[in-house]
């Protein structure tokens, strides 16, 4: 069982959707949390960054974190076809620097 | 200003062949990981360069893979007799240090072995 669990989809959502995203983890150490973008072709980039349990929002997105279901989300609201892009999520404990990586859900917004 | 770039962007090579891929990371940036992505797959850590401490290899896949940064800038990770199974894209990304989780990754090499 891998330690970080995530449908790679294809999710396909008309535009206007409310997306939501989501990954469960095995290890109870996790306490940093991360969700990168990742256009065809191109590197990963930062989207989201949550310390521990609890939401934090920015603009469209919203990351939320349940560290007694070990189950985190990412919420895309009023979705755009350029958020088209596979998410991946990422997290790691707190003394050791490497992330744990899920396999990435490939989203498509449908014009 | 510039970010993580990756040369070539795509290599094809023939099975059994050595092949060389570089990094240049952000300017400043002390931390550089290596990581390989496999269609529908995560990202796999391969390995990762701290300012001058002794680099962590505990994810290279063999003893056919070896990386190393020079000046603590530039990063080269080569594959010695490739096989069909190395094909990936092989991601670099840089950090500015050793708990610093934003990590800005380049484009990555496609690499193709025939």
């Amino acid at each position: 069982q891998k330690e970080v669990e995530q449908d790679p989809g294809p999710l396909s959502v008309p535009e206007g959707a409310i997306v939501s995203l989501n990954c469960t983890y095995s290890n109870s150490a996790f306490q940093y949390f991360m969700w990168y973008r990742q256009y065809s072709r191109k590197g990963p980039e930062l989207l989201m960054y949550t310390y521990s349990s609890g939401n934090k929002e920015d603009g469209r997105f919203t990351a939320q974190v349940d560290k007694s279901s070990k189950y985190i989300s990412l919420f895309i609201r009023d979705s755009q076809p350029s958020d088209s892009a596979t998410y991946l999520c990422a997290m790691r404990g707190a003394s050791n620097y490497q992330l744990i990586w899920g396999a990435g859900t490939k989203l498509i917004i449908k014009p | 200003g510039a970010g993580v770039s990756q040369s070539p962007s795509n290599k094809v090579t023939e099975k059994g062949k050595d092949v060389e891929l570089r990094c240049d990371p952000i300017s400043g940036h002390t931390a550089l990981y290596w990581y390989r992505q496999s269609l529908g797959q995560g990202l796999e850590f391969l390995i990762y360069f701290q300012g001058n401490s002794a680099p962590d290899k505990s994810g290279l896949p063999s003893d056919r893979f070896s990386a190393e940064r020079t000046g603590g800038s530039v990063s080269t990770l080569t594959i010695q007799r490739t096989q069909q199974e190395d094909s990936a894209v092989y991601l670099c990304a840089s950090s500015g240090g050793l708990y610093t989780d934003t990590q800005y990754f380049g484009p990555g090499t496609r690499l193709t072995v025939l």
